[in-house]
């Protein structure tokens, strides 16, 4: 299993301001995946990121909000442009098991929640 | 379109009461995994099991146990004798292929309350 750290574990963000969440993986992985969940609700996938290419989004979703970058094999960021309190959530990074089962590991999250 | 149904948003039980939990699944996929995640309230998301489409042996981990109905495309997930510490949201998930890889789509999950 891979072992995932992200920061910030939580924050407290005004309006209008951004803030970027990093993803630090202990081993080289071709795909990371972002989600979001807010309160009371489960997991949405927010886009994939993978090395060397732009980040590929889901459905309802788009770089200019969420802007994602992944400069080597080990860490990503997503960054949630201009919050608002609707984008209080906890954003979580993911990573695939390798097996091509869709098995995922998981950081902690960053809980975030926007005033 | 994928999708996982958890009918049961929330369960309240009493320690060694035994539960279970619902999960429904739809897919055009003709390979795929079902999955069970456990979220304690310390937020980060636990891997429980994992089952593809072409096993459907019931499985059993300690107080654990799973029910793979491909007829009825059911997930279910028992724990018998539960815990207080068994207290979470449990999640059920579906393999979604993409092209070169596979993502999840999550159910909504279900919160269990287990007192003591």
């Amino acid at each position: 299993s891979a072992v995932i750290s992200q920061k910030p574990s939580r924050d407290i963000c005004q309006r209008g301001t951004s803030l970027t969440i990093q993803c630090q993986v202990d081993s080289q992985v071709t795909m990371m995946f972002w989600y979001r969940q807010q309160p009371g609700q489960s997991l949405t996938l927010i886009a994939t990121a993978n090395q060397g290419s732009e980040a590929t989004y889901e459905s309802g979703f788009v770089i200019d909000k969420f802007p994602i970058s992944r400069p080597n094999l080990t860490f990503s960021t997503l960054t949630v442009s201009n919050m608002s309190p609707e984008d209080s959530s906890i954003y979580l990074c993911s990573v695939g098991s390798g097996s091509n089962t869709g098995e995922l590991f998981f950081g902690e999250g960053s809980r975030l929640t926007v005033l | 379109a994928q999708k996982v149904t958890q009918a049961q948003t929330e369960i309240s039980v009493v320690e060694k009461e035994d539960v279970t939990l619902d999960c429904v699944y739809e897919t055009r996929d003709t390979t795929y995994y079902l999955f069970w995640y456990k979220q304690p309230p310390s937020g980060e998301l636990v891997f429980l099991i994992r089952r593809n489409s072409f096993d459907e042996q019931n499985e059993i981990s300690g107080r654990y146990s799973w029910n793979f109905q491909k007829s009825t495309s059911s997930f279910n997930f028992t724990i018998t004798a539960s815990q207080v510490v068994d207290s979470a949201v449990y999640f059920c998930a579906l393999s979604e292929a993409r092209w070169g890889y596979s993502t999840l789509t999550f159910g909504k999950g279900t919160m269990l309350l287990v007192s003591p």
